[in-house]
C-alpha cells in the first residue's frame, strides 16, 4: 500500500531565509514521488517529480527534493524563500504502474516579510 | 506546459438537482483520468479513476450511482453529480494524467448545493 505524511501542516518562513517541507512516504513498489504547489483559488502545478535516476531533482522556482530510499523520505527545500512562494504544498506517491496517486495532508507555508 | 480547462469554475444548484462538470484536457490525449475532490483546508481525495472507453473505478465510499464518470474520448471527461446535497458542497478537480506520467490538474468547479 501506499501512502504519505506531510509532518507539518503549517511552516512559516522569513524572506530569503531557507524552506524545508518534509514529505515520508511508505510504498510497497518503487515509488514516483512529486511536489505540487496550490496557491489560493489556483490549479495544482506540478513542482518536481522523482521517477528514477538521479535522486537530487531540481525543480521550478529554485525548489528541489532529494529521495532519500534508506529514510522514506522526499522533502523539499529552497535556499531563499520568496513572498510568492506562500501557498500551500502537496507531497503525492504513485505506484510503479501509475494507476493511483495519494496525497499527503498539504503543508501550508507563509513568507514573512 | 499542458493545458486542462474544466466548466463551470463555480456552480450552486438546488438540492436534488444534477450537475455535470466537463474535463478537457486542451493540447494532449489522456487514457487516464482521475477525479478528486477536496474540501476546505483538507487535501484532495481520489474520487475515481477512469480510462477512456471502459467504465470508472471508484474508491471506497464513493456512491457510483451518485457520481457518474463518463470518459468519453482522449481529451474531455464528465462528472455528473446526481441528485446533489448540501454534503456534496465541494471543489471538484479533474487531472487526466499524461504520456510522461505527469498529473496535469484542472482549474477545479467549486460546487454549492442548497
Amino acid at each position: 500500500a501506499q501512502s504519505v505524511t506531510q509532518l507539518d501542516s503549517h511552516v512559516s518562513v522569513s524572506e530569503g531565509t531557507p524552506v524545508l517541507l518534509r514529505c515520508n512516504y511508505s510504498s510497497s513498489y518503487s515509488p514516483s514521488l512529486f511536489w505540487y504547489v496550490q496557491h489560493p483559488n489556483k490549479g495544482l502545478q506540478l513542482l518536481l517529480k522523482f521517477l528514477s535516476g538521479s535522486t537530487l531533482v531540481k525543480g521550478i522556482n529554485g525548489f528541489e527534493a532529494e529521495f532519500k530510499k534508506s529514510e522514506t523520505s522526499f522533502h523539499l527545500t529552497k535556499p531563499s524563500a520568496h513572498m510568492s512562494d506562500a501557498a500551500e504544498y502537496f507531497c503525492v506517491v504513485s505506484a510503479g504502474n501509475f494507476n493511483k496517486f495519494y496525497f499527503g495532508s498539504g503543508t501550508k507555508l507563509n513568507v514573512k516579510p | 506546459g499542458a493545458v486542462v480547462s474544466q466548466h463551470p469554475s463555480r456552480v450552486i444548484c438546488k438540492s436534488g438537482t444534477s450537475v455535470k462538470i466537463e474535463c478537457r484536457s486542451l493540447d494532449f490525449q489522456a487514457t487516464t483520468m482521475f477525479w478528486y475532490r477536496q474540501f476546505p483546508k483538507q487535501s484532495l481525495m481520489l474520487m475515481a479513476t477512469s480510462n477512456e472507453g471502459s467504465k470508472a473505478t471508484y474508491e471506497q465510499g464513493v456512491e457510483k450511482d451518485k457520481f457518474l464518470i463518463n470518459h468519453a474520448s482522449l481529451t474531455l471527461s464528465t462528472l455528473t453529480v446526481t441528485s446533489a446535497h448540501p454534503e456534496d458542497s465541494s471543489f471538484y478537480i479533474c487531472s487526466p494524467l499524461a504520456g510522461d506520467y505527469e498529473q496535469y490538474f484542472g482549474p477545479g468547479t467549486r460546487l454549492t448545493v442548497t
